[in-house]
């Protein structure tokens, strides 16, 4: 039970590159959810999945794109990387319900020359 | 949409003192406030989570109280160590699946 997987783990893009993290869950949870996590700003939510099938947009949603692919995949692609982008990404899921802790991955750390 | 304010942002306390995080929301749907630990370098993982149907929930040395009327929730975490040294994230959101939004967090320092 491999809980949140995300990939890469590190990246360095050029400004106007485009690139896609990856990320799968095997806990058959419902919901997913992509962050960014910037000093000083907490975590801020960019794009989320309630279900399969449906996303929709968080805080800062600008200059992302996601896919939910089936119920362990949720993708976010940047389109034209730029540097306001550098940060620490965050997907993670939780169950529909009651019960609804959140499981996060290890993270992915973009830098945008 | 829902927005969450915590407060302080750094927070400095000696051993064995007590330490209290605040958090307000905005929107009066929301039904679940969890409470994350982010240790340097690690991913945020959750230490305690309370639901609109309760007021206080204590767990060891951590507890959480909320007032919905008010729309805020504290956390609280009594005879600190060194360990507990780290950030700590409060948020809210509706219990179904849907948007999780965090406030900003509080470093908080313990000092042996």
């Amino acid at each position: 039970n491999a809980g949140v997987t995300q990939t890469p783990k590190f990246q360095v893009l050029k400004t106007g590159q485009s690139m896609t993290l990856q990320c799968a869950q095997d806990m058959n949870h419902n919901s997913m959810y992509w962050y960014r996590q910037d000093p000083g700003m907490g975590l801020r939510l960019i794009y989320y999945s309630a279900s399969e099938g449906t996303t929709d947009k968080g805080e800062v949603p600008n200059g992302y794109n996601v896919s939910r692919l089936n119920k362990r995949e949720f993708s976010l692609r940047l389109e034209s990387a730029a540097p306001s982008q550098t940060s620490v990404y965050f997907c993670a899921s939780r169950p529909t319900g009651p019960a609804g802790e959140l499981f996060f991955g290890e993270g992915s750390r973009l830098t945008v020359l | 949409g829902e927005n969450v304010e915590q407060h302080p942002s750094t927070l400095s306390v000696q051993e064995g003192d007590s330490a209290v995080i605040k958090c307000t929301y905005s929107d009066s749907a929301s039904n679940y406030f969890p409470w994350y630990k982010q240790e340097l370098g690690k991913r945020p993982q959750l230490i305690i989570d309370i639901r609109s149907n309760v007021g206080e929930k204590k767990d060891q040395r951590i507890a959480v109280t909320l007032n919905k009327t008010a729309k805020h929730f504290s956390l609280h975490i009594t005879e600190t160590q060194p360990e507990d040294s780290a950030v700590y994230f409060c948020a809210a959101s509706d219990n179904q699946g849907g948007k999780l939004i965090f406030g900003q967090g509080t470093e908080l320092s313990v000092k042996p």
